[in-house]
């Protein structure tokens, strides 16, 4: 049972332009969620990440928006550039827990 | 900087062997965790230290899989009898409080190969 979704495997923008990810989850107890970036060979690199109580968070080029009554956020780049391409998750946590549920990933594509 | 380590970064087990992985977690970190990526998969929680305690291990997938830190600063995946499902990379994550959820950071991962 898969908690958090992310339905698109790939996602290919050109430089200059917005990129628009998105993560679903079905758990209505998670209260933190984060994005990670991941590059071949790497690590999963942290991004940016949310609270529950907040429904917007802004870092340079990065926004995360969290709509919870439809249990879906989503990770704004504007604007793109080559550098972003790499794989981006969506995790999530519960109250109580430090342990992150992770989704299967998008890979970004930046291209010029 | 120091980041969190581990190694080896790639280990080829045949089948029915025990390998043992190894974690570095940025010095000072209290929390640090275990995770499995599957090919194509996002990572998922295997096992959680608050220090040298062992909080959570509820993703650990069998008893062949232990894990440790008896000081609370290196920590040891151990699969033993390995099969082919166990396949996959091994990320270690380490944060600097618990109890409250934080940025991670992670490892380079293990990529465990099993024949």
């Amino acid at each position: 049972d898969q908690q958090v979704k992310q339905n698109s495997p790939s996602l290919s923008v050109q430089e200059g332009r917005i990129s628009i990810l998105n993560c679903d989850y079905t758990n209505s107890m998670f209260d933190y969620f984060l994005w990670y970036k991941k590059y071949p060979a790497e690590g999963p690199t942290f991004l940016i990440s949310i609270s529950s109580i907040k429904d917007k968070n802004e870092d340079g080029r990065f926004t995360v928006f969290l709509n919870k009554s439809a249990k879906h956020l989503s990770l704004h780049i504007v604007p793109s550039q080559p550098g972003d391409s790499a794989v981006y998750f969506c995790a999530a946590s519960a109250p109580d827990t430090d342990k992150l549920i992770f989704g299967t990933g998008t890979r970004l594509q930046v291209f010029p | 900087g120091a980041g969190v380590s581990q190694s080896p970064r790639y280990k080829v087990a045949k089948r029915g062997q025990d390998v043992a992985l190894r974690c570095d977690p940025i010095s000072g970190h209290v929390s640090l965790f275990w995770y499995q990526q599957a090919l194509g998969q996002g990572p998922e929680f295997l096992t959680y230290f608050q220090n040298e305690a062992q909080l959570d291990k509820s993703g650990l997938p069998s008893d062949r899989f232990f894990a440790e830190r008896p000081e609370g600063s290196v920590s040891t995946l151990k699969i033993q009898r390995t099969q082919q499902e166990d396949s996959a990379v091994y990320l270690c994550a380490s944060s600097l409080v618990a109890g409250v959820v934080s940025e991670q950071y992670f490892g380079p991962g293990t990529r465990l190969t099993v024949t």
